[in-house]
């Protein structure tokens, strides 16, 4: 069985200011770890990926992610927040040969300006 | 990336009616896709994945006569929602599997039954 825990609920932070938001994992085998952000009645967004390579991998937005094999983790972050990265954020996990996706309780994230 | 289109994006039906939903994949070929329901502030909870020209694979405790879903193409599937009731409102998502690694999702379908 795979799964995602996403340890907070919510995070806030102020403009400006480095924005991190946890992620831990459970798979067998070779991980595929996603981060999604999801913005009001809306479907979810693609922002990075780790299939292999470096463990520091770099996305959309300015958002990157580390992944930590020893402490099977995938922390998200953005070294300045803006305002709009206020949304809600899902960790998600498969696999290696498996399509289906597990994810996380989702973060929301505000950023205060 | 590849891009996946929901329709409708809100629908608003009287209980016991059936609701369709479309998940079009618009410049790719899928030939998996998944769908998916979403509680207010809560995770995202796989109901079935749909195979293109075979049957869909229901998750454990996810109606098949109540929600059914049709793959006839490669570029659509179908969840129709059948005799609603108030309890099936939800936010409905589809995503489509593609050549890479992740998921591309629809915008997503927010059902009101009264």
């Amino acid at each position: 069985a795979q799964s995602v825990a996403q340890p907070e609920d919510q995070v806030n932070v102020a403009e400006g200011n480095p924005l991190t938001v946890k992620c831990t994992y459970s798979v067998s085998g070779n991980p595929y770890l996603f981060w999604y952000v999801q913005y009001p009645n809306r479907g979810l967004q693609f922002l990075l990926k780790y299939i292999t390579g470096d463990n520091l991998v770099k996305g959309s937005y300015g958002f990157e992610a580390e992944f930590n094999k020893s402490q099977t983790s995938f922390h998200l972050k953005k070294p300045s927040a803006l305002v709009s990265d206020s949304a809600l954020y899902f960790c998600a996990v498969r696999g290696s040969n498996d399509y289906k996706l597990s994810f996380g309780a989702g973060t929301t994230v505000t950023v205060r300006a | 990336g590849a891009v996946v289109s929901q329709h409708p994006s809100w629908v608003i039906c009287k209980s016991g009616t059936s609701v369709k939903i479309e998940c079009r994949s618009l410049d790719f070929q899928a030939t998996t896709m998944f769908w998916y329901r979403q509680f207010p502030k809560q995770s995202l909870m796989l109901m079935a994945t749909s195979n293109e020209g075979s049957k869909a694979t229901y998750e454990q405790g996810v109606e098949k006569d109540k929600f059914l879903i049709n793959h006839a193409s490669l570029t659509l599937s179908t969840l129709t929602v059948t005799s609603a009731h108030p309890e099936d409102s939800s936010f409905y998502i589809c995503s489509a599997r593609t050549g890479v690694p992740e998921a591309f999702f629809g915008q997503g379908t927010r059902l009101t039954v009264v």
